[in-house]
């Protein structure tokens, strides 16, 4: 079972523009993360945004976290072609582990 | 910080036989958690030790999978008397200190023919 639920399942645009992922929860959570994951590696930690927080920022990334709605955003700004990856979002809710969504595919046409 | 470690990185076996896997964690995390992964979907949790205690096991993880940790340092995941439906990848992480952000492995991808 999969604690998140991404939207959109999978997503294209082109170089340059703004790439937007979107995660839902259902328990409650202390802090919430996003995994970027490159076809046969494995996921590579981008950002972690607590319970207290509402919005994040690293490099090109956003990252806003909604508690009253149990839901996250991540923003990519100036997507380029080496963002091409699978997101996932990955909440603590359910105790001493992390419980990942099924993820959105992201593909930057070049 | 070398990185986890999975070895190997793919194994190929038929039904009926038991595999093992190796994850070396990154050397000062106490935390080593295992997920799988089938095509499409996000990981799914397995099983996690702090140093060599393994501390919850996830449902999915039949009588046929077992892992171990000795002395707290590398673990081993074995699945005995394979089926297809274990196909899949098998990703191990570390992390120090619980829940911090998680250090993936490129991961073990099974295929039981």
């Amino acid at each position: 079972s999969q604690q998140g639920e991404e939207d959109p399942q999978a997503l294209s645009i082109q170089e340059g523009e703004n790439a937007t992922m979107n995660c839902s929860y259902k328990t409650s959570i202390n802090n919430l993360q996003w995994y970027r994951q490159n076809s046969g590696r494995g996921l590579v930690h981008l950002i972690l945004i607590r319970s207290n927080e509402r919005e994040k920022h690293s490099g090109r990334l956003r990252v806003t976290l909604d508690t009253s709605k149990k839901s996250s955003s991540l923003l990519i700004t100036a997507s380029r072609a080496a963002d091409t990856a699978s997101y996932f979002c990955a909440t603590d809710g359910y105790g001493n582990k992390l419980v990942f969504g099924a993820g959105t595919i992201l593909r930057v046409k070049s | 910080d070398t990185g986890v470690s999975q070895n190997p990185r793919h194994k190929i076996t038929k039904r009926g036989q038991n595999v093992t896997f190796r994850c070396d964690p990154i050397s000062e995390h106490n935390r080593l958690y295992w997920y799988r992964q089938t095509l499409g979907q996000g990981p799914e949790f397995l099983t996690y030790f702090q140093n060599e205690a393994q501390l919850e096991k996830s449902r999915l993880l039949s009588d046929r999978f077992s892992a171990e940790r000795p002395k707290g340092s590398f673990s081993t995941l074995e699945i005995q008397r394979t089926e297809q439906g274990d196909s899949a990848m098998y990703l191990c992480a570390s992390s120090f200190p619980q829940l911090s952000p998680l250090h993936f492995g490129n991961g073990t991808r099974l295929t039981v023919t």
